[in-house]
């Protein structure tokens, strides 16, 4: 199975901060790599396909690069509603693995 | 507007059995891949199964393969997840969610879940 190992567990910022989440690996999945988010008590949703494709209606302020075995997800100016945890998946083959969340808190 | 509600959680004594299902609206059932996520309380997600649009392929996580089984209707555009030998490990939320190859595979849609408690 692909391990996914997402740092930092958990960070704190502000608002209008710049956020970036990494998530790598165990072998190389080449772009096969998926980013939600998910608020408390509600199902995760869809941010970036494909490594940095953007889902349809999720706000440009939310990217996504990388390739191989290394992967970021840049929130550019933290707002409110950006405050949940945040889930890196690979696509690559199954098991579908998920990176274990990295909450982001406000500070 | 696509809809996914799963229903049928509860709870089970250790070694039951329970039957989810994922009712769906707001596009071509029959035309997409589905997939059963778990997530125990205050833990993270788990794929655990996967099932394709012609129902020609299906997948499991090893922590699931041989007690769950997953299927799906598409005339009445629902899928389920029919889950035996249940053990205090499967707690947890249940969500369906519908596959999309685009760039990849990814989770384009999810139910709210249904909470599934194993417990004596």
């Amino acid at each position: 199975d692909i391990q996914m190992t997402q740092s930092p567990s958990s960070l704190s910022a502000s608002v209008g901060d710049r956020v970036t989440i990494t998530c790598r690996a165990s072998q190389s999945i080449i772009t096969y790599l998926n980013w939600y988010q998910q608020k408390p008590g509600k199902a995760p949703k869809l941010l970036i396909f494909g490594a940095s494709f953007l889902q349809s209606g999720v706000p440009s302020r939310f990217s996504g690069s990388g390739s191989g075995t290394d992967f970021t997800l840049t929130i550019s100016g933290l707002q409110p509603e950006d405050f949940a945890t945040y889930y890196c998946q690979q696509s690559y083959n199954t098991p579908y693995t998920f990176g274990q969340g990295t909450k982001v808190e406000i500070k | 507007e696509v809809q996914l509600v799963e229903s049928g959680g509860g709870l089970v004594q250790p070694g039951g059995s329970l039957r989810l299902s994922c009712a769906a609206s707001g596009f071509i059932f029959s035309g997409y891949s589905l997939n059963w996520v778990r997530q125990a309380p205050g833990k993270g997600l788990e794929w655990l199964a996967y099932i394709s649009s012609s129902i020609s392929t299906i997948y499991y996580a090893d922590s699931v393969k041989g007690r769950f089984t997953i299927s799906r209707d598409d005339a009445k555009d629902s899928l389920y997840l029919e889950m035996n030998s249940l053990r205090d490990d499967d707690t947890a939320v249940y969500y369906c969610a519908r596959g999309r190859g685009s760039n990849g595979y990814n989770f384009d849609s999810w139910g709210q879940g249904t909470l599934v408690t194993v417990s004596s």
